[in-house]
């Protein structure tokens, strides 16, 4: 199946500064991108659609200056958590649809962000 | 608000029997529904996907739907402690968009 990479993995971080989430698809164009976010013991819940070459598309209640969402090209697309807090700690996720069946995701492997 | 339902578990089953595990979804205009396995600390892997009414069978898992009581299961036959996980049920939206349930724990012991 197609592959997504997402990096970093693990981060760490002080309260107050920006991380930067990137989420690639290796072997295919991906024009749309999910990202998700995901506490512990809980569902995943979409934050955003990222749109290749337009603006990213946010679920209710996701601040979109908090979480600035880029899609630069057709492979990668980023999430940046700005002025972090402890509250952002959490498992995020990325995912592109199969462009065959655009309902079923291929995931990226997650990045934990622990914000101090 | 669209809704995806599970029992978060954690649902016990020894190894070789066969685990049970349900969602129900709330919006009738779902289309696809699909069985995400996730273990801990990682991201979710795609186990069965369903359309149509009735059972799918891949190996020692089959899904069954049942779109009247906007119903979807999933059946695990032989379990193996290597099943043991988190099982996500996702109900297909607007654009490519899935809503997941809470997930149910599964755990097979030896």
């Amino acid at each position: 199946g197609a592959v997504v990479s997402q990096h970093p993995s693990r981060v760490i971080c002080k309260s107050g500064t920006s991380v930067k989430i990137e989420c690639r698809s290796l072997d295919f164009q991906a024009t749309t991108m999910f990202w998700y976010r995901q506490f512990p013991k809980q569902s995943l819940m979409l934050m955003a659609t990222s749109n290749e070459g337009s603006k990213a598309t946010y679920e209710q209640g996701v601040e979109k200056d908090k979480f600035l969402i880029n899609h630069a090209s057709l492979t990668l697309s980023t999430l940046t958590v700005t002025s972090a807090h402890p509250e952002d700690s959490s498992f995020y996720i990325c995912s592109a649809p199969d462009r065959q069946a655009n309902e079923k995701l291929f995931f990226g492997s997650g990045t934990q962000l622990s914000v101090l | 608000q669209k809704e995806v339902e599970q029992n978060s578990g954690p649902l016990s089953v020894p190894e070789g029997a066969i685990a049970s595990l349900n969602c129900t979804y709330s919006d009738r205009g779902s289309q696809s529904f699909f069985w995400y396995r996730q273990y801990s600390g990682k991201s979710p892997e795609l186990i069965m996907f369903i359309y149509s009414n009735g059972d799918k069978e891949d190996g020692r898992f089959t899904a069954q739907l049942n779109k009247a009581s906007q119903y979807v299961s999933l059946l695990i036959r032989d379990s193996q402690p290597s099943d043991s996980a988190t099982y996500l049920c996702a109900a297909g939206g607007e654009g490519g968009k899935l809503i997941f349930g809470q997930g149910t724990e599964l755990s097979v012991k030896p």
